[in-house]
């Protein structure tokens, strides 16, 4: 089974610094999409940035970049320039490439937050 | 980007009473919609995946009895809590997926805003 781990459960940053969350997975799989996703206190989950894992580029998003290292497997997200609105809790996820029965594995969560 | 609706947003309830939420995909076409149960600063649980037109498939430890899904049309599923307690209580959020490709990805998922279930 895919295993999605997140090992930070709080970070903090300061505003305008950067900051990388971590996340490892697990699977046996060599196609597949990797997630992060941002929940605000609204609760609303947000994709921010997704990796398709057969491409080497690592994905970009203005401000938020991810370190994609396969071999390893793991996909870290960067944040540059935080701001005040990026404070909420982060979750990296896992699905296999396709099919109608591929479904999301959530890591735990990292809640992030920015201070003045 | 495609949305997905909710509806209600926030339920409070008597204990044995049920429940209906509903998830609506509002500009696309969901074969396929996922409920998640997600507790206080913990992640999203999978509680089962429905199909337009066939029974869901219930994650192991969800009751199927409890938690009854409806997948009716490719916009509309229901969960229904029946005979609620106050262990119910919990935030409720649905997913659906778009069949084909949408920005560049293959079956995307969307977000509902979430359903918060206060059973008293």
């Amino acid at each position: 089974a895919q295993t999605v781990t997140q090992s930070q459960p709080e970070m903090s940053v300061q505003e305008a610094e950067t900051v990388t969350l971590s996340c490892t997975y697990d699977t046996s799989e060599s196609d597949y999409y990797l997630f992060w996703y941002k929940q605000p206190p609204s609760r609303q989950m947000i994709l921010v940035i997704r990796q398709e894992a057969y491409k080497q580029q690592n994905a970009t998003e203005n401000r938020f970049s991810v370190n994609f290292q396969k071999a390893a497997k793991s996909f870290s997200l960067k944040i540059s320039d935080s701001q005040l609105g990026d404070a909420a809790m982060y979750f990296c996820a896992y699905r296999i490439y396709t099919g109608t029965a591929s479904k999301l594995t959530f890591g735990t969560g990292t809640r992030l937050q920015v201070t003045l | 980007g495609a949305v997905v609706s909710q509806h209600p947003s926030r339920v409070i309830c008597k204990s044995g009473t049920s429940v209906k939420i509903e998830c609506r995909s509002l500009d696309f076409q969901a074969t396929t919609m996922f409920w998640y149960r997600q507790f206080p600063k913990q992640s999203l649980m999978l509680m089962a995946t429905s199909n337009e037109g066939s029974k869901a498939t219930y994650e192991q430890g969800v009751e199927k009895d409890k938690f009854l899904i409806n997948h009716a049309s490719l916009t509309l599923s229901t969960l229904t809590v029946t005979s609620a307690h106050p262990e119910d209580s919990s935030f409720y959020i649905c997913s659906a997926r778009a069949t084909g490709e949408t920005g560049g990805i293959y079956n995307e998922q969307f977000f509902g805003p979430g359903t918060r279930l206060t059973v008293l």
